[in-house]
């Protein structure tokens, strides 16, 4: 069956770099497009970007030139690759399977704070 | 970029009542190949959103067909028509046609 697991450190310091796996099974990366989408209590959620099946990418330029989602196909993996991270930047990080996002993953907690 | 505006914030509804809630957009959904890509989400406390509606009026593989969904452009809907205890929770909507993909703020189901 599908499934999407986020991993990510927790706890991340302010200025520095953040990076989040998403590990899925039951489908093939080159067949969907895979998308990472946040919820901050501040702005609840936001759509952060996508990875084509093809391998192409698109951002959202809230995030401007900070962010750089990626994959490994051998393995299953899709990354998000965030720098210069501040405290609002808080909040659960999730993967999604689709265009339009169908199956999440189960989201991971980041916390941004010294 | 597409804002998403949802209405009500909170929607107190009794058990087995119709509960109805509103998602405009501030630009025509529409897509050039003719389909509009609106989709509905609920999220249940702790939990992930799952996917209920999708262009418009499209039932999610599992979705019971209490909801439902309408609306075209900017003015979208979704209906549960009797309300069971398993549906508490905020709904999104979402909109797919335009890069940013963005999402409405949400509304909450609660029991009245």
């Amino acid at each position: 069956q599908v499934q999407l697991k986020e991993t990510g450190p927790g706890l991340v310091q302010p200025t520095q770099t953040l990076s989040i796996t998403c590990t899925v099974s039951g489908f093939s990366l080159t067949s969907y497009y895979m998308q990472w989408v946040r919820q901050t209590p501040g702005k609840g959620l936001e759509w952060m970007g996508f990875i084509r099946s093809g391998g192409s990418t698109e951002y959202n330029s809230e995030f401007k030139s900070r962010l750089s989602i990626s994959r490994d196909t051998s393995k299953n993996q899709v990354f998000l690759k965030m720098n210069s991270l501040k405290t609002e930047d808080t909040g659960v990080y999730y993967c999604a399977r689709g265009v339009m996002p169908t199956y999440w993953g189960q989201g991971t907690l980041v916390t941004v704070s010294s | 970029d597409v804002v998403m505006t949802q209405t009500p914030l909170s929607l107190p509804i009794s058990l087995g009542d119709q509960a109805s809630f509103s998602c405009r957009s501030s630009q025509s959904l529409l897509h050039s190949n003719g389909n509009t890509y609106l989709a509905w989400y609920l999220q249940k406390s702790g939990l992930s959103p799952q996917i209920l509606i999708y262009r418009i009026s499209n039932r999610f593989s599992g979705v019971p067909d209490r909801f439902s969904g309408s609306g075209s452009g900017t003015d979208f809907t979704l209906k549960i028509s009797r309300v069971e205890p398993e549906d508490l929770g905020v709904y999104y909507c979402l909109q797919h046609t335009h890069l940013p993909l963005t999402f409405g703020s949400g509304t909450k189901l609660e029991i009245k």
